[in-house]
């Protein structure tokens, strides 16, 4: 099956900086990478998504990337608010099975 | 849509009791899936449907825990009898398919003492 690795778990950034966080994958037949936000005490909740046959997507402050190649996806946040705190999960299909989530990196983004 | 929904938010309950769990998925949605969420072990899949059919329970961690779905816009996790351990907070989710992004319930925070 899939196995999804994500880092950092944790990252402290100021406000307005650039953060990124990593997963890398190991089926390499896996074609769809989403990425999801928890804030505390919330639900995860899908923020962008990215299909294999693009390299990067853009939306507004946040971007993922996506080297087939090396089997890694990498979110993009730009100008990090204090809003932007909280959990972020990747998550990769194994061929047309379920997605397996990364462990999550727990963003915190000081004032 | 007012999205998938789940009761209880908040559970608590002695040990040794019957805990259920109940999800409506978003209409339309063909599967329907069960996730336990722990800081040790992060987001584990427990158990999913499609078209009400339990597909992989792979992950149910023991004969404990069961699931059904005796229709298109419901379905119950029951956990009999609880544990201690069985604290967490477990959340369904649907899709379209099993292999693109699932919408969250808003989750079921169990504490068993």
């Amino acid at each position: 099956g899939e196995n999804v690795e994500q880092h950092p778990s944790t990252l402290s950034v100021q406000e307005g900086d650039s953060a990124v966080i990593k997963c890398t994958y190991s089926d390499s037949a896996s074609n769809y990478f989403p990425w999801y936000k928890q804030e505390l005490g919330k639900r995860p909740q899908l923020i962008i998504d990215i299909r294999s046959n693009v390299g990067e997507k853009k939306d507004q402050r946040i971007a993922v990337t996506l080297n087939k190649t090396a089997k890694h996806f990498s979110l993009h946040i730009t100008e990090t608010q204090p809003e932007d705190s909280a959990v972020y999960f990747c998550a990769a299909p194994s061929g047309y099975s379920t997605l397996t989530f990364g462990k999550g990196t727990m963003l915190l983004v000081s004032p | 849509d007012a999205g998938v929904i789940q009761s209880p938010r908040h559970e608590v309950t002695e040990m040794g009791q019957e805990v259920t769990l109940r999800c409506k998925p978003i209409s339309g949605h063909d599967y329907l899936f069960w996730y336990r969420q722990t800081m040790m072990r992060g987001l584990e899949l427990l158990i999913y449907f499609n078209n009400n059919v339990p597909i992989d329970d792979s992950g149910m961690p023991e004969d404990r825990f069961s699931a059904k779905m005796p229709n298109a816009s419901f379905s119950t996790l029951k956990i009999q009898p609880s544990e201690p351990r069985d604290s967490a907070v477990y959340f369904c989710a649907s899709s379209l398919s099993p292999s693109v992004a699932a919408f969250f319930g808003q989750g079921t925070r169990l504490t068993v003492v």
